[in-house]
């Protein structure tokens, strides 16, 4: 299946500071690359959809001008936790959309990055 | 009524025997459903996609979908400590928006 890579995928910031996560596919074009957190043991939350070239979207409750999300080209997208603090400690995961070809399948198939792990201290 | 629906569990199955899991949706004009695997502490992985109604199989796993009743179904024959793990139904209802079922925690014991 299509590769989509994380970085990194672990970091531990002081509170207060910004920490930026890249999400990559490594072997097809992204149109569209989705962020998620996962609390543990608990399921993934969408947190935002972004498009190439455009501003993303983001899903009711997730404040924007603390998470932003910059998706500039077809391959890479960031995330930044802005003025992090302990409670954004989470895991945090893209995933990007690969349209699927040959006779069988048809649409789009999302595929998940490795996941980063977020400590606010 | 949530877009995708699936037991929580944890569906308990000893080893070597068949786990059956199961999700409904609720677009009926949804075409293309997926199950993941998501290990904890691990991100998702995708394990099959399935776009027509009837079974698509792969190995020891074979997915279901009925159109018509609106749900998709996964089947894990030998079951082995190693499919322990959450286990996500996906279903695209439009272009590029996904939605994600909550999960359904499978225990497969020794």
């Amino acid at each position: 299946g299509a590769v989509v890579s994380q970085h990194p995928s672990w970091v531990i910031c002081k509170s207060g500071t910004s920490v930026k996560i890249e999400c990559r596919s490594l072997d097809f074009q992204a149109t569209t690359m989705f962020w998620y957190r996962q609390f543990p043991k608990q399921s993934l939350m969408l947190m935002a959809t972004s498009n190439e070239g455009s501003k993303a979207t983001y899903e009711q409750g997730v404040e924007k001008d603390k998470f932003l999300i910059n998706h500039a080209s077809l391959t890479l997208s960031t995330l930044t936790v802005t003025s992090a603090h302990p409670e954004d400690s989470s895991f945090y995961i893209c995933s990007a959309s690969s349209v699927a070809t040959g006779a069988r399948s048809s649409g789009n198939t999302i595929y998940f990055g490795e996941g980063s792990w977020l400590t606010v201290v | 009524q949530k877009e995708v629906e699936q037991n929580s569990g944890p569906l308990s199955v000893p080893e070597g025997a068949i786990a059956s899991l199961n999700c409904t949706y609720s677009d009926r004009g949804s075409q293309s459903f997926f199950w993941y695997r998501q290990y904890s502490g691990k991100s998702p992985e995708l394990i099959m996609s399935i776009y027509s109604n009837g079974d698509k199989e792969d190995g020891r796993f074979t997915a279901q979908l009925n159109k018509a009743s609106q749900y998709v179904s996964l089947l894990i024959r030998d079951s082995q400590p190693s499919d322990s793990a959450t286990y996500l139904c996906a279903v695209n209802m439009d272009f590029n928006k996904f939605y994600f079922g909550s999960g359904t925690k499978l225990n497969v014991k020794p």
